[in-house]
């Protein structure tokens, strides 16, 4: 079965301090796609990014960063100069895929990450 | 567009009573669906629905029932609340359930139920 894990279940950084989340995946599909959400304090979720499993090119948005490694099953999520407004929940998903071609999404428990003035 | 809504925002319920969660879509979205968020577990599948008519079970639905009898609404039933469906709820829809699709998944802004 498909599982995400976000070892990092807390993260404190300092204002402008680079910050890394984690994501490691287990999956036996050949293609699948991979997530990020961010919440923030008001609860709703914010799509971050989808990348397909056949595209390992490393993603920059921004202040945000995505490297994607097939060869470890990770796909970390770096913020750079991180701001206030970057303190939310973070959350890795995988998407799994049905019999019939629907897909679902596998959620990892998360990484709150707070950024301190 | 309004994107999707969920009704209401919170609620508080006793042990034994049911109700039912809204979730409306205005982007003619093929598929919906339902999450829980419990603190330290992420948010987790409950039900979801690949068009009208059409209902599946997702990892976690005992206690919840699904209908979709109508391509913008995706309403989820508690029949007998329990103080272990205590959670924020999540609906979601994209436009496509296909494996090529890559529609982005739009989340609702929850809601949170208190079960006592």
């Amino acid at each position: 079965a498909q599982k995400v894990t976000q070892a990092q279940t807390e993260i404190s950084v300092v204002e402008k301090e680079d910050v890394t989340l984690d994501c490691v995946y287990e999956t036996r599909d050949t293609t699948y796609y991979l997530f990020w959400y961010k919440q923030p304090p008001s609860g709703e979720l914010v799509f971050l990014i989808r990348r397909n499993s056949f595209d390992e090119q490393n993603e920059i948005s921004g202040r945000y960063s995505w490297n994607f490694q097939k060869s470890t099953s990770s796909f970390n999520f770096t913020i750079t100069a991180s701001q206030v407004v970057d303190s939310a929940v973070y959350f890795c998903a995988l998407s799994e895929y049905e019999e019939g071609g629907s897909e679902k999404l596998v959620f990892g428990k998360g990484t709150k990450l707070t950024v301190n003035p | 567009n309004a994107g999707v809504t969920q009704t209401p925002k919170f609620q508080v319920l006793k042990t034994g009573q049911s109700m039912t969660l809204q979730c409306a879509q205005d982007m003619n979205h093929e598929y919906m669906s339902w999450y829980r968020q419990d603190p330290g577990m992420g948010l987790r599948l409950i039900h979801y629905s690949v068009g009208a008519g059409i209902t599946d079970q997702g990892e976690v639905p005992n206690g919840y029932n699904v209908s979709r009898s109508t391509t913008e609404d995706f309403p989820l039933r508690l029949l007998s609340a329990a103080p272990s469906q205590t959670s924020v709820y999540f609906c979601a829809s994209r436009l496509s359930f296909t494996i090529a699709s890559t529609d982005t998944q739009y989340f609702g802004p929850g809601t949170r139920l208190t079960v006592l």
